[in-house]
């Protein structure tokens, strides 16, 4: 079974500019989570959805965004970036997002983001 | 709100022995779940081990093993017979039992290094 595949691995923006991740979860997982991770505050929720519907939301501004497709894949956009959003950004996929008890969480290997 | 405190930024251990990871947390709930997940270089969060707190049995899995203690909200992670591939970065992540889907709370990780 295929793992949780983040594309692109790397991208190099300038301030300003919008950016759009993909995150397609293992298949059968109707759930996706995102974090963001840098070295100052560390591992932060940002928002998950189930079943195309967001479901939670982290403290983040306005211009992170996300959406969930009918195949379960997932994207996250971030408009008129600044210097602090560079950061690894992490998705989640897990079957049906907690509402099953002992349900694992399979994370990707994140896409790293720097802003100029 | 649930605070995950991971105290030690760094520990180290010689090939073979044991080593004890620190986690507290601080909740008001009752009915939660911890892990411990394991970051290595290639940035991909693994699964090591996880306890659901109404289990007063600590969990095991294999050469890892914790040690849950509910009053005093502590979840040390040990890991015996430590390998050159047990080097990582190792993060302490809650999660409420309630209708919080995949959110994850996580410490500020502990960088592991192992000596041969």
């Amino acid at each position: 079974k295929a793992g949780v595949t983040q594309t692109p691995r790397y991208l190099i923006k300038t301030r300003g500019q919008q950016v759009t991740l993909s995150c397609s979860p293992i298949s059968g997982h109707r759930s996706v989570s995102w974090y963001q991770q840098t070295p100052g505050q560390g591992l932060q929720f940002l928002f998950e959805y189930f079943s195309e519907t967001q479901r939670n939301k982290g403290n983040f501004p306005g211009r992170f965004s996300g959406r969930q497709f009918s195949n379960s894949r997932s994207e996250m956009n971030v408009s008129t970036l600044e210097l602090g959003d560079s950061a690894l950004y992490l998705c989640a996929s897990s079957l049906t997002g907690g509402f099953t008890p002992g349900e694992k969480l399979f994370f990707g290997s994140g896409t790293q983001l720097s802003v100029l | 709100a649930q605070t995950v405190t991971q105290s030690q930024p760094e520990m180290s251990v010689q090939e073979a022995e044991t080593v004890t990871l620190s986690c507290t947390y601080d909740t008001s709930e009752s009915d939660y779940y911890l892990f411990w997940y394991k970051q290595p270089p290639s940035r991909q969060m693994i699964l090591v081990i996880r306890q659901e707190a109404y289990k007063q049995q600590n969990a095991t899995e294999n050469r890892f093993s914790v040690n849950f203690q509910k009053a005093a909200k502590s979840f040390s992670l040990k890991i015996s017979d430590s390998q050159l591939g047990d080097a990582a970065m190792y993060f302490c992540a809650y999660r409420s039992a309630d209708n919080q889907g995949g959110k994850l709370i996580f410490g500020q990780g502990t960088e592991l290094s192992v000596k041969p």
